[in-house]
């Protein structure tokens, strides 16, 4: 599975949008694009993975660049709840393969 | 919404002791994992299971460690003989199959094994 490199810690207000960006330049054709996050010591959670295309849910949107060797995770309007540390992972389709979790960018919501 | 359950949330046992650690994935999930996490490190992968086998194991799995499918809704993991290094938590996850290739992973809450 290709590396990821994130930055190790972000500040965000209250009600704006948190971009967290992650660096995944030797991603290879078929490996996804995920993201997860972990508060406190909660399980981790997922929220969204992506191909090639952008894509949105209920909890972010996630922004792919069209050489897909970076992403952006959007929390369109971060709450103090969002505070956590997020994980941006990449994995291999086709099977259900282990999740290799790194340092992640711990996500601090200011009030 | 479903979720995945874990028990006991909190486990404390004496070195050389066997534990197991009992997880109840999302009820249509085919896929299941579990992992650990030290005490202000990283989420470590231990095994995966699919289909009543272990799909893939890494390193820290040995051979103190087994997982078990005992019937339709349980998954296990026990550990034999318990170091003061298995303090951990542990997280047990499930996933579905999707044809489109993605398998995102559903977590539990995680079980806090602390060895004496």
């Amino acid at each position: 599975d290709a590396k990821t490199t994130q930055p190790p810690s972000m500040d965000c207000a209250e009600g704006r949008a948190a971009n967290l960006p992650c660096n995944h330049s030797t991603i290879s054709g078929n490996e996804y694009v995920y993201w997860y996050r972990q508060i406190h010591s909660q399980g981790p959670q997922y929220i969204i993975h992506g191909l090639k295309n952008n894509e949105t849910n209920e909890m972010a949107s996630l922004i792919i660049t069209e050489d897909r060797k970076s992403s952006t995770l959007i929390l369109p309007h971060a709450t103090l709840r969002d505070t956590a540390v997020y994980y941006c992972i990449v994995s291999y389709s086709g099977s259900a393969r282990q999740l290799t979790f790194g340092s992640g960018t711990q996500l601090t919501v200011l009030p | 919404e479903p979720e995945v359950t874990q028990t006991p949330s909190h486990q404390v046992t004496q070195m050389g002791q066997e534990v197991i650690l009992r997880c109840v994935p999302i009820s249509n999930h085919l896929y299941f994992y579990w992992y650990r996490q030290i005490l202000g490190q990283k989420v470590e992968f231990l095994v995966s299971f699919y289909n009543n086998e272990i799909s893939e194991k890494s390193e820290i799995f040995d051979d103190q460690f087994s997982v078990e499918r005992p019937d339709g809704s349980n998954f296990t993991l026990k550990i034999r003989s318990t170091k003061l290094e298995d303090s951990a938590m542990y997280f047990c996850a499930s996933s579905e199959h999707w044809t489109s290739g993605s398998y995102e992973q559903y977590f539990g809450p995680g079980t806090r094994l602390t060895v004496t």
